[in-house]
């Protein structure tokens, strides 16, 4: 079992469009990690969330962890083909290993 | 400010064989994480060194080994290489200070076994 479950898999949209991905887990976190991975790169953090119920706003990019801090969502307004990446989340654990989802692949036709 | 460079880019090996892959941590940091990504999967820790020592360890046998050299620099060791080893191989790096560090990761190597 997956500690962090994240939905879809895979998404492919219109530019112009909206859409949410979901990092959802049993467990409560201290905090979660939202990167995106382009193709032949690494990760690259997009924001870190740490309180019940916060959000953050990155641009068009809305993220949210959930009041028991064991979920959490991507929220991407107006999505553009550069947003197309592997979206992933991620907690990090007792020596600051980090435990990654299985990731959301998001495509942005143009 | 040089960001994390990995190296070789892409390798191609055979079962059983052996490889070592190279990792140049960021300016400043002191601290080296590495990741295996199988295709269409997150990132799953392997090891992590912090000045020079082994701090912490994923579920991976003991034919995955590392090294941290003084100038903060690593090297991922595998040995006895099984087709399910092809992956890609991710490097972070980081300063350790506080609770919390933040992780920057490099490009990458495509490990292909044969």
């Amino acid at each position: 079992t997956q500690l962090l479950e994240q939905s879809p898999q895979f998404l492919s949209i219109q530019e112009g469009e909206n859409l949410t991905v979901y990092c959802n887990s049993s467990s409560v976190f201290s905090s979660l990690q939202w990167y995106r991975q382009e193709p032949g790169e690494g990760p690259v953090l997009l924001v870190t969330v740490v309180t019940g119920g916060e959000v953050k706003k990155l641009k068009r990019l809305t993220f949210q962890f959930g009041d028991a801090r064991k979920d959490s969502s991507l929220h991407i307004t107006a999505a553009q083909p550069g947003d197309t990446g592997l979206y992933l989340c991620a907690v990090s654990g007792s020596a600051r290993q980090l435990t990654f989802g299985s990731g959301t692949q998001l495509t942005v036709l143009p | 400010e040089t960001g994390v460079t990995q190296s070789p880019t892409h390798l191609i090996k055979t079962r059983g064989q052996q490889v070592t892959l190279r990792c140049s941590s960021q300016s400043g940091h002191n601290t080296v994480s590495w990741y295996q990504q199988a295709l269409g999967q997150g990132p799953q820790f392997i090891f992590q060194y912090y000045r020079e020592e082994e701090n912490g360890r994923g579920n991976f046998p003991p034919r995955f080994s590392g090294l941290q050299f003084p100038n903060y620099s690593s090297e991922l060791n595998v040995n006895a290489l099984e087709l399910d080893d092809s992956a890609l191989y991710l490097c972070a790096s980081s300063h350790r200070q506080g609770v919390t560090d933040t992780q920057y990761f490099g490009p990458g190597t495509r490990l292909t076994v044969l």
